[in-house]
């Protein structure tokens, strides 16, 4: 079965300084991962996702993951925290299609992210 | 633009009334979804439909029921089996395809008075 596991709950940093959000997960496939944000009372966006190919992968607003297999992890990083950055983030695997599964997204818990002045 | 349009944005409901939201959607995507948001649980699946006519149960599925007439619609009713209502309700939409990712609504938030 797929999960995933965002390990920490609230991740606090000063602006201008480097964001690391950590998410493990499990997959009995090939998974795709997916990072959104959400701000607050607003719908999800997408920042990135991994399809098997690169396994550094570029988004929007300067974040970027890096796929590990060999550590099942999909950290998402970004060089420098801006003040805009501050929301939730969410990791998550696909499991849509595979073994005849007609599934869904499988969330991890979240991320608050915090960024002060 | 295309997009998913979820309304209304802020939704009252008294005990034991059943109450519809909307979700529609105008990017020609097969699959629709409803996950449901309470505070640090992440989103969890409510129902989900791969094509029209055809829907199937997510993870929280009592208390709630679904249509899937249109394409482009997919309204979810909160039932007044549905013992905690209060909550914040996503609708999403994707493609069939393998790895391709789900474009979200901007929610209705549902409070029960």
């Amino acid at each position: 079965a797929q999960s995933v596991t965002q390990l920490d709950s609230h991740v606090s940093v000063s602006e201008g300084t480097p964001v690391l959000l950590r998410c493990n997960y499990s997959s009995s496939y090939s998974p795709s991962l997916f990072w959104y944000v959400q701000h607050p009372n607003k719908g999800l966006q997408l920042l990135l996702k991994y399809t098997s190919a690169a396994t550094l992968v570029k988004g929007i607003n300067g974040f970027e993951a890096e796929f590990k297999k060999s550590e099942t992890s999909f950290h998402l990083t970004k060089p420098s925290a801006h003040m805009s950055d501050a929301a939730e983030y969410f990791c998550v695997v696909s499991d849509r299609g595979y073994g005849g599964s007609q599934g869904n997204l499988i969330f991890g818990k979240g991320t608050k992210l915090s960024v002060k002045p | 633009d295309g997009g998913i349009t979820q309304s209304p944005k802020y939704l009252f409901r008294k005990e034991g009334q059943n109450v519809t939201l909307s979700c529609e959607q105008n990017l020609n995507h097969d699959a629709m979804y409803w996950y449901r948001q309470d505070p640090g649980q992440g989103l969890r699946l409510i129902y989900y439909s791969q094509i029209v006519n055809d829907f199937q149960k997510g993870d929280i599925a009592e208390g709630y029921s679904v249509s899937r007439e249109k394409k482009e619609s997919f309204p979810l009713t909160v039932t007044s089996a549905q013992k905690n209502p209060t909550a914040f309700y996503l609708c999403a939409s994707s493609n069939r395809q393998l790895n391709t990712e789900a474009f979200f609504g901007q929610g209705t938030r549902l409070t029960v008075v």
